[in-house]
This record gives structure tokens, C-alpha cells and sequence, in this order.
């Protein structure tokens, strides 16, 4: 089996500050994802990016950059953080295909104070 | 665009009742690809059934669920809560062969003693 680390698991930054988030996977996926998770409003989708040099934009990209450095890692910054922002941002992967199993890494927990 | 609905926020049960959650989607292709992801408390969301083939019963861990595609719904069951089946509960579609995947906004389930 594999496995999806996402650093750091907690987060905390200023207003204005510009933050990344990191996400690795063994699993040898070609396709990666970025959602965040608030309450009541599911998993929205941020970026993806289906093969290594690849990189779509999702639903909620505004205020996102994401990059794709190689075929196991994924990152996701945050241009500029909003003021009491709290949110969970989780990176997923899978095989490429129709009927293929997202798996999730474990979050980053994101506080703006 | 496509779209998963799911109409409870909260569904709260006492053990050994039935459990329903809905899912209704919308997509304009023919053949889409459905899936129920849970996530229990300080976990990941994980794959627990999927189903492309209507009206075929998908089981799993004693869920299931069956595409209709003539209601385009994709209801969870299972014929008894059990406490450890408190969880967040979402639906997802994925329209086309390579298309993205949609989450709906998740179904809290609680189950009481």
C-alpha cells in the first residue's frame, strides 16, 4: 500500500502572508488534487493536476497557486491569506481513469490570525 | 455543469434503525460513475462503494446503494445503524470517462444508543 503525507499538519499564518502547503504520495498516481473542506459546503475542488506537468483549475482556485514539481508531489499556495480564515485542506490522489479510488492524506489545518 | 445533491445536512439515528441517505446528481453524460465516501471523526475521507452500472446493487461493510440513472440518485442504505457508522457521509459523480470528480456537500450521520 501507500501513502499520502501532507506538511505541515497544522498551519498558522498572518493576514497578507503568502503560505504553501505540501503534499507527497508513493502510491506512483498519475493524477493529484487539492479540495478544502469547510462545513456543511463538502469537498471543493481546488486544482488537480492528471499527469506530471499538468495542472487544471478547480472550482475555488482564485487566491491559489498550486504546482506540480514531479509526478509524487503536489503543493498548493495560499497568495495571500484572509483574516480568520479557518479551513482543512486535504491533497488526494488516484490512478488515472473513470472509475478509479481517490485516496486522502490526513489534512493541513489552516488558521488565519 | 455537473452536480451532486445531498438534501440532509444531518441525519440523526438511534442504533438498529435503518439508515438512507440521499444523493441525487445531474450530469448530461450518459454513463456517469457514482461513489459514497465517509469520513469519520479526525480522519480522511475514504472510499467506501461505487457503481457505474444501473441498477446494479453495490455493497459494501453492509452499505449499499444502487444507480438509478432513470431518477439519477445513488441512495446509501444499510437495514441497521450501528454507533460506529456516526460519520460524515458524501456522494460523488464523475460524468465522463476523464472527467473531474463532484462531491455534494456531505450528510452528517450520528447514531445514538
Amino acid at each position: 500500500g501507500g501513502i499520502i503525507t501532507q506538511t505541515p499538519k497544522f498551519l498558522i499564518g498572518q493576514e497578507g502572508q503568502k503560505l504553501t502547503l505540501k503534499c507527497q504520495q508513493n502510491f506512483n498516481h498519475d493524477t493529484m488534487y487539492w479540495y478544502r473542506q469547510d462545513s456543511g459546503k463538502g469537498l471543493r475542488l481546488i486544482y488537480y493536476s492528471i499527469t506530471e506537468n499538468d495542472l487544471q483549475k478547480g472550482d475555488l482556485s482564485e487566491g491559489y497557486d498550486a504546482s506540480r514539481e514531479k509526478k509524487s508531489s503536489f503543493s498548493l499556495t495560499v497568495t495571500s491569506a484572509q483574516k480568520n480564515e479557518m479551513a482543512v485542506f486535504l491533497c488526494a490522489s488516484s490512478i488515472r481513469g473513470s472509475a478509479e479510488t481517490l485516496y486522502f492524506g490526513s489534512g493541513t489545518r489552516l488558521t488565519v490570525l | 455543469g455537473d452536480s451532486v445533491t445531498q438534501t440532509e445536512g444531518l441525519v440523526t439515528l438511534t442504533e438498529g434503525l435503518p439508515v438512507m441517505l440521499n444523493c441525487t446528481y445531474q450530469t448530461i453524460y450518459s454513463n456517469p460513475f457514482l461513489f459514497w465516501y465517509v469520513q469519520h471523526l479526525n480522519e480522511s475521507p475514504r472510499l467506501l462503494l461505487k457503481s457505474f452500472t444501473d441498477n446494479k446493487r453495490t455493497e459494501h461493510q453492509g452499505f449499499h446503494a444502487t444507480l438509478h440513472k432513470s431518477s439519477s440518485s445513488f441512495h446509501l442504505q444499510k437495514s441497521s445503524a450501528q454507533l460506529s457508522d456516526s460519520a460524515l457521509y458524501y456522494c460523488a459523480l464523475r460524468g465522463s470517462a476523464l472527467g473531474r470528480l463532484h462531491f455534494g456537500a456531505g450528510t452528517q450521520l450520528i447514531v445514538i444508543p
